[in-house]
């Protein structure tokens, strides 16, 4: 089975703009969930989509949004970018919610500037 | 508030030799907890993971202790090697609350050949 894929991979934008990531999971797995790694912070959960609906939230602004499609592929949207948005975004899929289990992609790394 | 406090952030181990890292919670609510690896441009792996029934368990050179009433849990790496060197993290959630983990900061793990 193929793992998780997230794209882009490298992503590079000015302070302002908007950005959306993309994360397709494993084949089967119907949640999705995103976090955001940073030497000062570490890992810090985002938010959780569980068959279309967003099932837990992280403490970071309104300015991040997720979304999930009806097969399992899910988008994050970071709008007007600070510099402190600067991170390595990392998708994780597992079978179902709650089952403790879940598979990580590579993440995109997006640099603000 | 950290609610999963690592330690500690730095570990230089010889070949051979036992690697420890330990992991302290403070919400009794969690049921769950994992340990992942990271290695650099990599998203995080699973490499073992308990529940607060058991307290100890083992799979092959990784061995989980965990110690409810202490509300502490530890890694242990036996016969550690130079391709154990990586970022270790400890993390902990709530099963019914779906897959929201909580990350501690990490641990740098060096392995001297």
């Amino acid at each position: 089975k193929a793992g998780v894929t997230q794209t882009p991979r490298y992503l590079i934008k000015t302070r302002g703009q908007q950005v959306t990531l993309s994360c397709s999971p494993i084949s089967g797995h119907r949640s999705v969930s995103w976090y955001q790694q940073t030497p000062g912070q570490g890992l810090q959960f985002l938010f959780e989509y569980f068959s279309e609906t967003q099932r837990n939230k992280g403490n970071f602004p309104g300015r991040f949004s997720g979304r999930q499609f009806s097969n399992s592929r899910s988008e994050m949207n970071v709008s007007t970018l600070e510099l402190g948005d600067s991170a390595l975004y990392l998708c994780a899929s597992s079978l179902e919610t709650g089952s403790g289990t879940q598979y990580f992609g590579p993440g995109t790394r997006l640099t603000v500037l | 508030q950290q609610q999963v406090k690592q330690s500690p952030q730095s570990l230089i181990v010889q070949k051979g030799g036992i690697s420890i890292i330990n992991c302290a919670y403070e919400n009794t609510a969690f049921d769950y907890f994992p340990w992942y690896q990271q290695f650099p441009g990599k998203g995080p792996a699973l490499l073992i993971a308990i529940r607060p029934d058991v307290s100890e368990k083992k799979e092959g050179r990784f061995t989980i202790s965990f110690n409810k009433s202490a509300k502490q849990f530890s890694l242990h790496i036996m016969d550690s090697q130079p391709g154990d060197s990586a970022t270790y993290f400890c993390a902990a959630s709530v099963a019914s609350s779906g897959d929201k983990i909580i990350f501690g900061k990490g641990t740098r793990l060096h392995i001297l050949p």
